[in-house]
């Protein structure tokens, strides 16, 4: 089993639709949480960095963490074609970072 | 400013070669890691620097991997008789320091490796 799972899609919704994304993962020692973005061909960008369980908004982003049931979601309201990107879960302990196989998103104009 | 850079872009080599990757960091980036990623998967952590030292190596494929990197600046992955299965884009981040707890990493435009 991998240390954090995601659906890796393709996720297609319609310009201005919210998005969910989400993962699950195993080990209940984590404690960090990112999200990352990656157009095709270019490296990952960090898009949010969250702490424990909560909500971080930024945006029409929302990431949010439920360590109850070690579920982390990234939400994207009023979505955007440039949004059309891999989106990327992570989680990070001791000085390694686990990545979820990415979720392809395509936004249709 | 520069970002993190990344070279060669693509390299294709012969199954049994050796291929050495380049990776420049953000100057003054204290922190250094590499990640495998193939079609379809998501990131593989590889190995992390903090200066010159990787403390741990656990995360290479096999024997065949290696890398090291000098004067805390640039550093060099090395696959020695390549296997197909090695086939993969080979990224590379930085960090200001050691993460205490995750957060920003700078990645590169990684190198496409394709062994045939």
């Amino acid at each position: 089993q991998k240390e954090v799972e995601q659906d890796p899609g393709p996720l297609s919704v319609p310009e201005g639709a919210i998005v969910s994304l989400n993962c699950t993962y195993s080990n209940s020692a984590f404690q960090y949480f990112m999200w990352y973005r990656q157009y095709s061909r270019k490296g990952p960008e960090l898009l949010m960095y969250t702490y424990s369980s909560g909500n971080k908004e930024d945006g029409r982003f929302t990431a949010q963490v439920d360590k109850s049931s070690k579920y982390i979601s990234l939400f994207i309201r009023d979505s955007q074609p440039s949004d059309s990107a891999t989106y990327l879960c992570a989680s990070y302990n001791f000085n390694k970072f686990y990545f979820g196989s990415g979720t392809k998103l395509n936004v249709k104009p | 400013g520069a970002g993190v850079s990344q070279s060669p872009s693509n390299k294709v080599t012969e199954k049994g070669k050796d291929v050495e990757l380049r990776c420049d960091p953000i100057s003054g980036h204290t922190a250094l890691y590499w990640y495998r990623q193939s079609l379809g998967q998501g990131l593989e952590f590889l190995i992390y620097f903090q200066g010159n030292s990787a403390p741990d190596k656990s995360g290479l494929p096999s024997d065949r991997f290696s890398a090291e990197r000098t004067g805390g600046s640039v550093s060099t992955l090395t696959i020695q008789r390549t296997q197909q299965e090695d086939s993969a884009v080979y990224l590379c981040a930085s960090s200001p320091s050691l993460l205490a707890g995750g957060g920003t990493q700078y990645f590169g435009p990684g190198t496409r490796l394709l062994v045939l």
